[in-house]
């Protein structure tokens, strides 16, 4: 069965911090994986895609990294602000169709 | 561009009635994709179309659930009857499938937070 499994469940960090989000999938055969934000009360908007051939993308103070044998990625927040606050889901696509499976998403907390 | 449109943002019904959410998918998308998201769950794909046709309705929970796409600008996710178990924010998303599926990405609306007591 197709997962993706995603830690910490909740973190919260201080304003200018780095912070590391960690995402574990089973699906196969893969095709690519994404990073969602979701401010609270929104719908996720999407941060990063990366191919199996991709090892990191950065977008802005966000880097993805992508470790296909390992089946593992992970999400890099640069000096983190107030405005990082919210859930970042990993989403996995398995080649051949659209279906994407979610994590539960780590919910992300920056304090003053 | 106005992004993916829902309605309603909210609603509230009893148990037994029937729940009708609307969307409008960006202009020139291809393909729509109804989600669903609780706090048990997370998010849970229910249905998607592509071309109006739907291509796979598999988490689609129960016959109480239809979903419709009658033309590339408009899509309903019916529920006859609802449940207080249906609470949960319903989302849908459009994208420009282009085959390969390495830069689809898949735009959100603001969801519809249902509510059934």
């Amino acid at each position: 069965k197709n997962q993706v499994e995603q830690s910490p469940q909740s973190l919260i960090i201080l304003e200018g911090k780095n912070c590391t989000l960690q995402c574990n999938y089973t699906v196969s055969p893969f095709s690519n994986l994404r990073w969602y934000k979701q401010d609270t009360g929104r719908g996720p908007v999407s941060l990063t895609i990366m191919t199996f051939s991709e090892n990191t993308k950065s977008n802005g103070r966000y880097t993805a990294t992508l470790d296909a044998d390992t089946k593992q990625s992970s999400l890099h927040i640069t000096a983190s602000q107030l405005s990082d606050s919210a859930s970042y889901i990993c989403v996995v696509s398995a080649r051949g169709n659209e279906k994407l499976t979610f994590g539960t998403g780590t919910r992300l907390t920056i304090i003053p | 561009d106005a992004g993916v449109i829902q309605s309603p943002r909210h609603e509230v019904t009893e148990m037994g009635q029937e729940v009708t959410l609307r969307c409008k998918p960006i202009s020139g998308h291809n393909s729509l994709f109804w989600y669903r998201q609780t706090m048990m769950r997370g998010l849970e794909l229910l249905i998607y179309f592509n071309n109006n046709v739907p291509i796979d309705d598999s988490g689609m929970p129960e016959d109480r659930f239809s979903a419709k796409m009658p033309n590339a600008s408009f899509s309903t996710l019916k529920i006859q009857p609802s449940e207080p178990r249906d609470s949960a924010v319903y989302f849908c998303a459009s994208s420009f499938l282009t085959g390969t599926s390495t830069t689809d990405t898949q735009y959100f609306g603001p969801g519809t937070r249902l509510t059934v007591l």
